[in-house]
């Protein structure tokens, strides 16, 4: 079936340092992958999205870049903020059939000042 | 666009009572999903409706669950009876169609609590 595989949080960092959340997938087909992150107390908004291998997402800083061959979407930005601090998900929806998403666990994101 | 509405945003309930959670999606969107979130299962989807019709209900934990989408701009999850193990936080999403690249437009969700 289709899944999306996180690494578990807490990722800690501080301000300006580079980040990296690692997303791996298994899915039949061509999936579309996302990023969505979840501000405390909010609900989930997309980051960013690729829909085709070797596409790179990027948004607010943050890029990701759909890599069909090591089946992965790595979330990275180069110098995090202290208004980074939230969940991030990674999900997929399969293209085939009804979009369903689906989601990894998420990671949650410390900085600190 | 007022995004996706949800009320209430915190409900405390006792077991055994009926819960109702309402959602309004993004006027023009179709597709309407109900999530549920907690921190020992995650995300997870219970239904979903297109056109205002179920199409996935799998997701659903129990009978005491049942949703319903009586036109395209209003939806209710109702849990009757309730209990303490229903306590999360339920999304309500939206997109304009079930097929169109996944995005999703998450309501701010409404925290539940079951006592």
């Amino acid at each position: 079936g289709n899944s999306v595989t996180q690494m578990e949080g807490p990722v800690t960092l501080s301000e300006e340092a580079f980040l990296t959340i690692n997303c791996t997938y298994t899915a039949t087909g061509y999936p579309s992958l996302f990023w969505y992150v979840q501000y405390p107390g909010e609900g989930l908004q997309l980051l960013l999205k690729a829909t085709k291998a070797d596409d790179k997402g990027s948004n607010k800083g943050f890029e990701a870049t759909y890599r069909k061959e090591t089946t992965s979407f790595h979330l990275e930005k180069g110098s995090v903020q202290v208004s980074d601090s939230a969940v991030y998900f990674c999900a997929l929806t399969p293209n085939t059939g009804f979009q369903k998403l689906v989601f990894g666990t998420g990671t949650r994101l410390l900085v600190s000042p | 666009d007022a995004g996706v509405i949800q009320s209430p945003r915190h409900e405390v309930t006792e077991m055994g009572q009926e819960v109702t959670l309402r959602c309004k999606p993004i006027s023009g969107h179709n597709s309407l999903f109900w999530y549920r979130q907690t921190m020992m299962r995650g995300l997870e989807l219970l239904i979903y409706f297109n056109n205002n019709v179920p199409i996935d209900d799998s997701g659903m934990p129990e009978d005491r669950f049942s949703a319903k989408m009586p036109n395209a701009s209003f939806s209710t999850l109702k849990i009757q009876p309730s209990e303490p193990r229903d306590s999360a936080v339920y999304f309500c999403a939206s997109n304009r169609l079930a097929g169109e690249s996944g995005e999703q437009f998450f309501g701010p969700g409404t925290r539940l609590t079951v006592l």
